[in-house]
């Protein structure tokens, strides 16, 4: 089975632009969650989407936002971009039941100018 | 989730057990306990899970005390290949939702 992609891997933008990430999930997994690491604040959760759905949200400005497709690829975008939001975004997907067991992608690095 | 306190870093030399401490004191009856692994710029690595019973599986083995406030995992024969930051989490998320802390660094040596 194939695993996690994320598109683009590497990304250049400059303040005040916006940017979309994509994330494929594992064939048949329908919940799909989004991180953001950074080396000051280490791995921190964005948000999941379930069946088309926010199920959950992590500490982060509206600028961050999500959705999810109903072939449960998933996509977040980051407006008013802020040199702060250089990091490796992250998605992982899994089943979407209790408890499950959550993989990861390689990750799209992002750099801010 | 519970926090879990682990240690920043650890050194093992190749082709020994690597045994990673996680302290979860206040871990709630049904929180799992979960291990990742980070090695440099990649995605995290699912390593293993369990709620009580010690776990084992192809990559390593999880014990867990009888009282759940802390756990092992134990990798048997570690290669240099096991160099990653390793993740300890308590997690009990009706959706999927982990928390990561500061991990523990483990640098396998020659």
């Amino acid at each position: 089975k194939a695993g996690v992609t994320q598109t683009p891997r590497y990304l250049i933008k400059t303040r005040g632009q916006q940017v979309t990430l994509s994330c494929s999930p594992i064939s048949g997994h329908r919940s799909v969650s989004w991180y953001q690491q950074t080396p000051g604040q280490g791995l921190q959760f964005l948000f999941e989407y379930f069946s088309e759905t926010q199920r959950n949200k992590g500490n982060f400005p509206g600028r961050f936002s999500g959705r999810q497709f109903s072939n449960s690829r998933s996509e977040m975008n980051v407006s008013t971009l802020e040199l702060g939001d250089s990091a490796l975004y992250l998605c992982a997907s899994s089943l979407g039941t209790n408890q499950e067991t959550q993989y990861f992608g390689p990750g799209t690095r992002l750099l801010v100018l | 989730d519970a926090k879990t306190t682990q240690p920043t870093s650890m050194d093992c030399a190749e082709g020994r057990a690597a045994n990673l401490p996680c302290n979860h004191s206040t871990i709630s009856g049904n929180e799992y306990v979960y291990w990742y692994r980070q090695i440099h710029s990649q995605g995290p690595q699912y390593i293993i899970h369990g709620l009580k019973n010690n776990e084992t599986n192809e990559m390593a083995s999880l014990i867990i005390t009888e009282d759940r406030k802390s756990s092992t995992l134990i990798l048997p024969h570690a290669t240099l290949r096991d160099t990653a930051v390793y993740y300890c989490i308590a997690n009990n998320n009706a959706g999927n939702m982990l928390t990561f802390g500061g991990g523990t660094r483990l640098m396998v040596k020659p």
